[in-house]
């Protein structure tokens, strides 16, 4: 069975730091897909990123950045310089197989940035 | 952008109710998801649908939730007998075939009172 675990259930950091957002997972599957969304206070599911297990290339988007390392199941998202609109409830989820499948989500972390 | 909608937004029902809750895919997308995140907690697989029948469904997905296409467009989550505990945010996704990414919809929140 898959799981997905996000062991920060809430961070605060003052406006500009880096923050970390840790993700370990769990799966059988060799191939699989892990993701990651925000959900601001609005409530809607915003997609950042979308990995597959193949695919161990850290990638960077803006002051995003996310680090894929599957010797320890980890995919892990860094927010450089953060902002106050960086507030938000912050999902790692997982996908096995094809990725048609169902999206196993972690419990998400609350991240505020305080200005 | 193409985009999944959901209407209502927000619904409140009383106890024992039936409520519809319906969603707009992306007009190309062939797989189907209801997930439900309840107010505070993590967001929960319901049901899949693909070639208009349900593909996986979750241990919550009982009896009293069904899935239909009715027309093409629409994908609706039925919800029979409406209880307190099903008071929580419900998003819709969608998926093409082979790009492998569900799109959410904005979500409908539903309040059982």
């Amino acid at each position: 069975a898959q799981k997905v675990t996000q062991a920060q259930t809430e961070i605060s950091v003052v406006e500009k730091e880096d923050v970390t957002l840790d993700c370990v997972y769990e799966t059988r599957d060799t191939t699989y897909y892990l993701f990651w969304y925000k959900q601001p206070p609005s409530g809607e599911l915003v997609f950042l990123i979308r990995r597959n297990s193949f695919d161990e290339q850290n990638e960077i988007s803006g002051r995003y950045s996310w680090n894929f390392q599957k010797s320890t199941s980890s995919f892990n998202f860094t927010i450089t310089a953060s902002q106050v609109v960086d507030s938000a409830v912050y999902f790692c989820a997982l996908s096995e197989n094809f990725g048609n499948e169902k999206l196993t989500f972690g419990t998400g972390t609350r991240l505020t940035i305080i200005p | 952008e193409p985009e999944v909608t959901q209407t209502p937004s927000h619904q409140v029902t009383q106890m024992g109710q039936e409520v519809i809750l319906r969603c707009v895919p992306i007009s190309n997308h062939l797989y189907f998801y209801w997930y439900r995140q309840i107010l505070g907690q993590k967001v929960e697989f319901l049901v899949s649908f693909y070639n208009n029948e349900i593909s996986e469904k979750s241990e919550i997905f009982d009896d009293q939730f069904s899935v239909e296409r009715p027309d093409g467009s629409n994908f609706t989550l039925k919800i029979r007998s409406t209880k307190l505990e099903d008071s929580a945010m419900y998003f819709c996704a969608s998926s093409e075939q082979d790009q492998l990414l569900a799109f959410f919809g904005q979500g409908t929140r539903l309040t059982v009172v």
